[in-house]
């Protein structure tokens, strides 16, 4: 099993801002790794998948970087319509795993 | 349009059984793996259960391996879950997940979501 860590568990910001997520694995993954979008009430929305490659329809201000051990998602201009949780997942090996996830709220 | 629409949870009592159904449609079931994947009340996303798009392939969490039994079929674009021996710890929604990578379930991750099924197990 592939241990995960996402940090902060939870991360107060302001519209207009910078955020960045981290997530780090207990063993390498290469670039396995996915990001996903969750709003109360809602299921989850893939963002980034390998790491770094933006799913379709998701807006430029996401990015995903990093590879191995550490990796991190990265909101260049903070909108209201992304304050929600986020979470990493690791498909590397099996089982797939989540991070336990990072609340965006508003500061 | 994909769209992935769950059925079957419910209530249920300790130790009983629940299957739960997914109705895809939009795409091309048969191409793709699908997936279980679970989120307790406040908590976060679990795996749960995996299958190739043959059926070839099958993978489950630990916490449930020996209880629950994944299974499709291509011909009505449905995948199951099948929960026996139900415990409180499984008291969740129930979400089915596409896979995004054509023909692979190897490396599962999910592009498209359904709404999800709430199963609760309480006496």
């Amino acid at each position: 099993v592939i241990w995960m860590t996402q940090s902060p568990s939870l991360l107060s910001a302001s519209t207009g801002d910078r955020v960045t997520i981290s997530c780090r694995m207990s063993q390498g993954i290469s670039s396995y790794l996915a990001w996903y979008q969750q709003k109360p009430g809602k299921a989850p929305e893939l963002l980034i998948y390998a790491a770094s490659t933006l799913q379709s329809g998701v807006p430029s201000r996401f990015s995903g970087s990093g590879s191995g051990t550490d990796f991190t998602l990265t909101i260049s201009c903070l909108q209201s319509e992304d304050f929600a949780t986020y979470y990493c997942q690791q498909y590397y090996s099996f089982p797939p795993g989540f991070g336990q996830g990072t609340k965006v709220e508003i500061k | 349009e994909v769209q992935l629409v769950e059925s079957g949870g419910g209530l249920v009592q300790p130790g009983r059984s629940l299957r739960l159904s997914c109705a895809a449609s939009g795409f091309t079931f048969d191409d793709y793996a699908m997936h279980w994947v679970r989120q307790a009340p406040g908590k976060g996303l679990e795996w749960v259960s995996g299958i190739s798009w043959n059926s070839g392939s099958i993978g489950y969490a630990d916490s449930v391996k020996g209880r629950f039994t994944i299974s499709r079929d291509n011909a009505k674009n449905s995948l199951y879950l099948q929960m026996n021996s139900l415990r409180a710890e499984d008291t969740a929604l129930y979400y089915c997940a596409k896979d995004r990578a054509y023909g692979d379930y190897e490396a599962p991750h999910f592009d498209y979501w359904g709404q999800g099924t709430l199963v609760t197990v309480s006496s």
